[in-house]
This record gives C-alpha cells, structure tokens and sequence, in this order.
C-alpha cells in the first residue's frame, strides 16, 4: 500500500518561515491537501490539490508538489500557527501521512 | 453554509457494533458533487480515513477496514451513518464525519481523490467492557 511520511516535529522561530515536507513515492503525479489540526477543534484545509488555498487561510500558507517531495511552507510564522499538519493524498484509496507537529518558538 | 455534526453512543463493548450517525444540514446531500466521509483519530495518534460514500451508493473503504465497516445514506434524513462490527479496543477514536470533494474519474465514476470539507466537530467512542 502507498505511504506518504512527514517529519515528527518541525519548529520555527516567530516570524520566520516553516517547511513541512510529505514525501511519497513520485507524489508529485497525485493531489494532495493539507490540514491543520487544533487540539479540541476539527482538522480544517488550508492547502488542496497541492497549491491552492480555501477562501479564509491566510496567503502566509502555500503548498507546492513536485517529484517524491510535497511542501507546505508557513511564512512569517505566528504563535496561532502552532498545531498537527497532515498531508493527505488518493492512491487507490486515502492515504494520510503520520502528521508533522509544529512547534513557534 | 453546511454544517455537519457526528452523534452515536460514547461506548461500545468489544466484539459489539459500532453505529455512528452523521447530520448534515445546510446543503443536500443528495448532491452529485460530493462523497461524505467517516474518518478517525485514536489518542494520541494522527488521522486514518475510514471510508466514503457518493450519493449514488459507490463506495471506498479503508483496505484495513473494510471487512468491518459499512457507510450509508438516509438522503430523506440529510444523515450518513457509519457501522462498524467486531470492535476492538484499537477502534477508540474520534470519529469525524466530512464532506470529501471528488476529483477526476476512476472507476467508472467521480473519483475521490479530493480534500475533506468541511469536518464535523466529531465524536469520542470508546471500545471497552
């Protein structure tokens, strides 16, 4: 069965910019989407189909798919942005990866 | 705006089935655009995709789950139900039901390759005599 893996833990310093990868083999052929998810709140999207962006998240969030490498790239970091992102992708069936936690520091 | 909110029982005796109901208002769910879908998160673990259904009955389950899980529709309710026999204590989660967007044709129909949008605020079950 296909599997996508993402790093633990990622931290970043106030302001700056976080990279978190979903890597996969040749994922850059599939669509993927990223979450972020809240304790005690529902997973929201804030990237699908690689790039694009749900009305509502902040242009600070974007997405970008290539080769085994999918990225979700958090600029100007803020304290609210700290949560568990998952990438999610179709390979004959929903395939999420582990969830990446992501620390402002 | 659709708004989607997850009820059952909080507790399920192993070896029990488990039966989840989800309530959809604000749009139709008879809708051809959507599949609706059950996903779940164990404590302290990430996400795992259940399965989904499209209005017209064609469904998609997670391969590990699937000799267990049944997904349907009662369009005349606006509801999707989830249920799950042969509980064990590794199907404690939350439960989340979510509208899951199709993208592309597979299968001889819409594919469900999209995202899940919206998610319900989803439901504590736990599996334990």
């Amino acid at each position: 069965s296909y599997e996508v893996t993402q790093p633990l833990s990622v931290s970043v310093a106030l302001g700056q910019t976080a990279t978190i990868t979903c890597e996969g083999y040749n994922i850059g052929s599939q669509n993927v989407h990223w979450y972020q998810h809240k304790p005690g709140q529902a997973p929201v999207v804030i990237i699908f189909r690689d790039h694009n962006r749900p009305s509502g998240i902040p242009e600070r969030f974007s997405g970008s798919n290539l080769g085994n490498t999918a990225t979700l790239t958090i600029h100007r970091a803020q304290l609210e942005d700290e949560a568990d992102y998952y990438c999610q992708v179709w390979e004959t069936s929903v395939v999420f990866g582990g969830g990446t936690k992501l620390t402002v520091l | 705006q659709l708004q989607i909110q997850e009820s059952g029982p909080g507790l399920v005796k192993p070896s029990e089935t488990l039966s989840l109901t989800c309530s959809v208002s604000g749009g139709s769910i008879r809708s051809s655009d959507y599949f609706w879908g059950w996903l779940r998160q164990p404590p302290g673990k990430g996400l795992e995709w259940v399965g989904s259904l499209f209005y017209d009955g064609r469904s998609y389950y997670n391969p590990s789950l699937k000799s267990r899980v049944t997904i349907s529709i009662d369009a005349t309710k606006q509801e999707v139900s989830l249920k799950m026999t042969s509980t064990v204590a590794a199907d404690t989660a939350l439960y989340y039901c979510a509208r899951h967007w199709p993208v592309g044709y597979c299968n001889g129909g819409s594919c469900p390759r999209g995202r899940f949008d919206p998610w319900g605020p989803g439901v504590l079950v736990v599996v334990s005599s």
